[in-house]
């Protein structure tokens, strides 16, 4: 079993600010990253899967980069709103599409 | 409107008794998984199907047995021989195993077992 960890577990923002949090992982035998977004009451939703050092993944406000060298993601909010508000997971994929996930980062985002 | 559904939502069962938690997909995906979530903790795999009629075990499989008869189902029996069942289940799917692919979530099956 790998270890993946997120930090910080939990962390709050306030509307209109910018936020990221760091999800690492083994930096050996590398294969896919993965970040979710779960909200409550609902399904884990993709964000992103990133699989070459460097990459950088955008969807609307939300970005994500890759050093697989060194092991480690970062995943930015800019102009963080309340419905921006959920658990961010991140996910270290391996060749068969197994997935390890890391504990997960709880964001707050308060008006 | 494709997607996963897990029924039930909230499952109560007493101690000994086996429970099937439901999982059924109309993605057309190849590959399916059920995880366990516990407070704190992250997604652990419980077992998972790359292919109809074939399954492995992942992590955390003691305790648990699943099936895969039809490309659109993925049932997990949680046996009495699982110390803690109680858990938040989630399944999943994705368009083939072997790959760097999404997958896409069930709405989870909460099991109390008293």
């Amino acid at each position: 079993i790998l270890n993946v960890e997120q930090s910080p577990q939990s962390l709050h923002v306030q509307e209109g600010d910018s936020t990221n949090f760091t999800c690492s992982f083994p930096s050996s035998n590398f294969y896919a990253l993965h970040w979710y977004r779960w909200e409550t009451a609902k399904s884990p939703e993709a964000l992103f899967v990133m699989t070459l050092n460097g990459d950088e993944k955008k969807k609307g406000q939300i970005s994500a980069t890759l050093n697989t060298k060194e092991g480690y993601s970062y995943l930015y909010i800019k102009g963080s709103q309340p419905e921006d508000s959920a658990t961010y997971l991140c996910a270290f994929g391996d060749s068969w599409g197994k997935l390890q996930f890391g504990a997960g980062t709880q964001v707050v985002v308060t008006p | 409107d494709g997607g996963i559904t897990q029924s039930p939502k909230y499952l109560f069962r007493k101690e000994g008794q086996n429970v099937t938690l439901s999982c059924e997909q109309n993605l057309n995906h190849d590959a399916m998984y059920w995880y366990r979530q516990d407070p704190g903790q992250g997604l652990r795999l419980i077992y998972y199907s790359q292919i109809v009629n074939d399954f492995q075990k992942g992590d955390i499989a003691e305790g648990y047995s699943v099936s895969r008869e039809k490309k659109e189902s993925f049932p997990l029996t949680v046996t009495s021989a699982q110390k803690n069942p109680t858990a938040f289940y989630l399944c999943a799917s994705s368009i083939q195993a072997g790959g760097p692919y999404e997958q896409y979530f069930g709405p989870g099956t909460r099991l109390t077992v008293t």
